[in-house]
């Protein structure tokens, strides 16, 4: 079964402008994490947030993390066409020991 | 340079035959795991082994088998078990620490195609 659930399923947005993507989980994690992912390609790793952590940086990527909301955000700041991917979250869950993956945001972002 | 090797990246396979996909690291990690995706849907973990010569059952362990021989190698078999085994196979590893997984290496994938 899938933990974490992407909101929006799909993004289109302009180079220059700002991407946003959620995710929500069911249960207690360890971390959560996300990746990047090209099409016909493997999965990427971005950044992973602990669970005693409540915001992370990484260039123009920024994560939130809500705990007691079972929620997390990546931020794109000043997106480009090279951006343009599916993005997954993936929670550690504590009683589980793998990461489960959501069914990830497209983001297509037009030059 | 270090990373995981899968192959063949793409595959084509008749129905009521098994097929094995290879599966290489060179990272030096502990954890090897397997994950399916079809169109539009996220990672099922398959199969995972966090030590040679032991491996465990994820979500949709039915119709494959796995062997864990070799700290490098995590070959996946799909069998003729598997009912609709058409799909883009993804091999991951990571270092384990304690009881937290940590980020994720993957290989570039295996599409099996079944005729």
């Amino acid at each position: 079964s899938q933990q974490g659930e992407e909101d929006p399923q799909a993004l289109s947005i302009q180079e220059g402008e700002n991407a946003t993507m959620n995710c929500s989980y069911k249960t207690s994690i360890n971390n959560l994490q996300w990746y990047r992912q090209n099409s016909g390609r493997g999965l990427v790793h971005l950044i992973l947030i602990r669970s005693n952590e409540r915001e992370k940086h990484s260039g123009r990527l920024r994560v939130t993390l809500d705990t007691s909301k079972k929620s997390s955000s990546l931020l794109i700041t000043a997106s480009r066409a090279a951006d343009t991917a599916s993005y997954f979250c993936a929670t550690d869950e504590i009683s589980w020991g793998k990461l489960q993956f959501g069914a990830g945001t497209q983001v297509v972002v037009t030059p | 340079d270090g990373g995981i090797t899968q192959s063949p990246k793409y595959l084509f396979r008749k129905e009521g035959q098994n097929v094995t996909l290879s599966c290489e690291q060179n990272l030096n990690h502990d954890a090897m795991y397997w994950y399916r995706q079809d169109p539009g849907q996220g990672l099922r973990l398959i199969y995972y082994s966090q030590i040679v010569n032991d491996f465990q059952k994820g979500d949709i362990a039915e119709g494959y088998s796995v062997s864990r021989e070799k700290k490098e190698s995590f070959p996946l078999t799909v069998t003729s078990a598997q009912k609709n085994p058409t799909a883009f196979y993804l091999c991951a590893s990571s270092i384990r620490t304690g009881e937290t997984t940590g980020e994720l290496f993957f290989g570039e994938g295996s599409r099996l195609t079944v005729l």
